[in-house]
């Protein structure tokens, strides 16, 4: 499985928005972008997910590089409730099927300060 | 509309003994995933079941199995606990395997083994 790598932590305000940026230097032109976090105490939450275009939804925006080796998650203004540890996660696509594996790294803890 | 559900939510067991620990996917969805997440680290992925067989297996011994039913729902036996399985158990459902499909997950069921 191709590798990411992320920043271990971070720090925002909030109100303010946060890049999380990860490096897949290593991408396959089919693996798909997933973005997933967890907050304490909690199981993991899907984000957002991309292949080639930026890609926005309700919780966030996800930039995906020209060469796609490295994607931002994009918080556009970051909430209390936004503290948690997001996993950046490559979805290899195997003849159309990857049989669902998620491979997760350590992540980023993100900190959000009132 | 439920989400995904795990029972029990904590369990204390011996080493030696056996466990067992169910999952009801999403409303809708009929592929489940386990997942095995140390203190402090990320999930790992354990095996996922589609159309009740293990279509995929992470980096477990064979005291790790599973079984999916007629309606979705999962179990994850663990045979011969070991101190090192205690762990948080995360299930997550999907709809198919695509790699472009988001995965839900439950709680977690906590095991702590003594």
């Amino acid at each position: 499985d191709a590798k990411t790598t992320q920043p271990n932590s971070m720090e925002s305000n909030e109100e303010e928005p946060v890049h999380l940026p990860c490096n897949h230097s290593t991408i396959s032109g089919t693996d798909y972008i997933h973005w997933y976090r967890q907050l304490p105490s909690q199981g993991p939450e899907y984000v957002i997910h991309g292949l080639t275009s930026n890609v926005n939804n309700r919780m966030a925006s996800l930039a995906i590089a020209e060469d796609r080796k490295s994607s931002t998650l994009i918080l556009h203004r970051a909430t209390l409730r936004d503290a948690a540890v997001y996993y950046c996660i490559l979805r290899h696509n195997a003849g159309g099927t990857s049989y669902g594996k998620l491979t997760f790294g350590q992540g980023t803890i993100l900190t959000v300060h009132p | 509309d439920a989400g995904v559900t795990q029972s029990p939510t904590h369990l204390i067991k011996t080493r030696g003994q056996q466990v067992t620990l169910r999952c009801s996917p999403k409303s809708g969805h009929d592929t489940v995933s386990w997942y095995q997440q140390a203190l402090g680290q990320g999930p790992q992925f354990i095996f996922q079941y589609y159309e009740e067989e293990e279509r995929q297996r992470g980096n477990f011994p064979d005291r790790f199995s599973g079984h999916q039913f007629p309606n979705y729902s999962s179990e994850l036996n663990v045979n011969a606990l070991l101190l090192g399985d205690s762990a948080l158990y995360l299930c997550a459902s999907s709809l198919g395997l695509r790699p472009s499909y988001e995965q839900y997950f439950g709680p977690g069921t906590r095991l702590t083994v003594t």
